[in-house]
């Protein structure tokens, strides 16, 4: 069974501080992909950042990379220089293209950003 | 339209009653799928179509829950008989499913509270 596990149920973090956000999963297979979503309390699932699991390279959006290590299966989120409009519930998930293309998710992890 | 579309927004039934959510995907989006998030919880899969067609119905929790897609467009889910325990958000999602676009975007979901 593949399954994602987010240890943090609540962070918080000062404005303008970093802050990493942990994930890991467990998967058999070799192909698949990784997201980081974000939940603001509109309750609308915004993409945050995207890992293909045979890319070595660490992905990056502006403020927001991953560390992905693919044998530990572990793929953290780190924010850096966090504003306040990073406050939402943070989601990772995992997806194997030839299954549809359905996500797999985590518990979340609710971020607070304070000033 | 410009984004994934769910009606209604919020609903409120009675034990026992059947309800129907609506989702609009966008338009040329061939895949369409149906998440549910209990409070406080992650998102669950529930059901993908491809087209009209739904190859995993797997996340579906009981026959009380249906679901069908017409046209390659619309989707409706009909939980009947509605039970305290599907209080939750239902959301959908659609995406292109074109490789290597895995990108799924998501509606604002429904709200189904049960009395």
């Amino acid at each position: 069974a593949q399954t994602v596990t987010q240890s943090q149920p609540e962070m918080s973090v000062q404005e303008a501080e970093t802050v990493t956000l942990s994930c890991t999963y467990d998967t058999s297979e070799n192909n698949y992909y990784l997201f980081w979503y974000k939940q603001p309390p509109s309750r609308q699932m915004i993409l945050v950042i995207r890992q293909e699991a045979y890319k070595q390279q660490n992905a990056t959006e502006n403020r927001f990379s991953v560390n992905f290590q693919k044998a530990a299966k572990s793929f953290s989120l780190k924010i850096s220089d966090s504003q306040l409009g990073d406050t939402a519930m943070y989601f990772c998930a995992f997806m194997i293209p030839n299954q549809g293309g359905k996500l797999i998710f985590g518990q979340g992890t609710e971020l607070s950003v304070k000033p | 339209g410009a984004g994934v579309s769910q009606s209604p927004s919020n609903k409120v039934t009675e034990k026992g009653k059947d309800v129907e959510l609506r989702c609009d995907p966008i338009s040329g989006h061939t895949a369409l799928y149906w998440y549910r998030q209990s409070l406080g919880q992650g998102l669950e899969f529930l059901i993908y179509f491809q087209g009209n067609s739904a190859p995993d119905k797997s996340g579906l929790p009981s026959d009380r829950f249906s679901a069908e897609r017409t046209g390659g467009s619309v989707s409706t889910l009909t939980i009947q008989r509605t039970q305290q325990e599907d209080s939750a958000v239902y959301l959908c999602a659609s995406s292109p499913k074109t490789v290597p676009n895995t990108e799924a975007f998501f509606g604002q979901g429904t709200r189904l509270t049960v009395v």
